[in-house]
């Protein structure tokens, strides 16, 4: 079956321009997770789904991140007046109802110019 | 605060060899401790994960030790192969499906010929 899904690829902005980052993830997962890797960094956690709920939004960095998910499948994580320190791979992951393994999508490289 | 202490940063292994990476954690209510694998471009697969209920678990070439006490774990790889080099995670998450991860900084494993 189709694994977790991400896009753009790739997106370069300008710094100041909102973004808009899309995550389609594995069909019936329920749980659905953004993390953020910047360069030599560890995956650092954002946002957490259940459902299109958001019980955990500990590690979004500022107000300029928001994130939605609808009909408990995709979801699109937003930067307003983007920074070039946001400039990272957001990667998404999902895992099914009872499950802990997270699955990985492929991630999208965002560079702020 | 890092949760997740990960060393080397770097690994050079010969053909054939053993691939050790380390981790340490702070936070005692942490009960499922992953290692991921990632690829350059690709996102972060699953390898093996263990609890804290069992010391030692091994997965083909692949073996978790775990010390609970010295709040530490490790990877080891067994006659690690060129096609082992990728960037491996070591993670956290505390008790409950549907939990953040949190990551190491990773370690870099180069396995030459």
């Amino acid at each position: 079956g189709a694994g977790v899904s991400q896009s753009p690829s790739n997106k370069v902005t300008e710094k100041g321009k909102d973004v808009e980052l899309r995550c389609d993830p594995i069909s019936g997962h329920t749980a659905l997770y953004w993390y953020r890797q910047s360069l030599g960094q560890g995956l650092e956690f954002l946002i957490y789904f259940q459902g299109n709920s958001a019980p955990d939004k500990s590690g979004l960095p500022s107000d300029r991140f928001s994130a939605e998910r609808t009909g408990g499948s995709v979801s699109t994580l937003t930067i307003q007046r983007t920074q070039q320190e946001d400039s990272a791979v957001y990667l998404c992951a999902s895992s099914s109802p009872g499950g802990e393994t997270q699955y990985f999508g492929p991630g999208t490289r965002l560079l702020v110019l | 605060q890092q949760q997740v202490k990960q060393s080397p940063q770097s690994l050079i292994v010969q053909k054939g060899g053993i691939s050790i990476i380390n981790c340490a954690y702070e936070n005692t209510a942490f009960d499922y401790f992953p290692w991921y694998q990632q690829f350059p471009g690709k996102g972060p697969a699953l390898l093996i994960a263990i609890r804290p209920d069992v010391s030692e678990k091994k997965e083909g070439r692949f073996t978790i030790s775990f010390n609970k006490s010295a709040k530490q774990f490790s990877l080891h790889i067994m006659d690690s192969q060129p096609g082992d080099s990728a960037t491996y995670f070591c993670a956290a998450s505390k008790a409950g499906t549907a939990s953040k991860l949190t990551f190491g900084t990773g370690t870099r494993l180069q396995v030459t010929l």
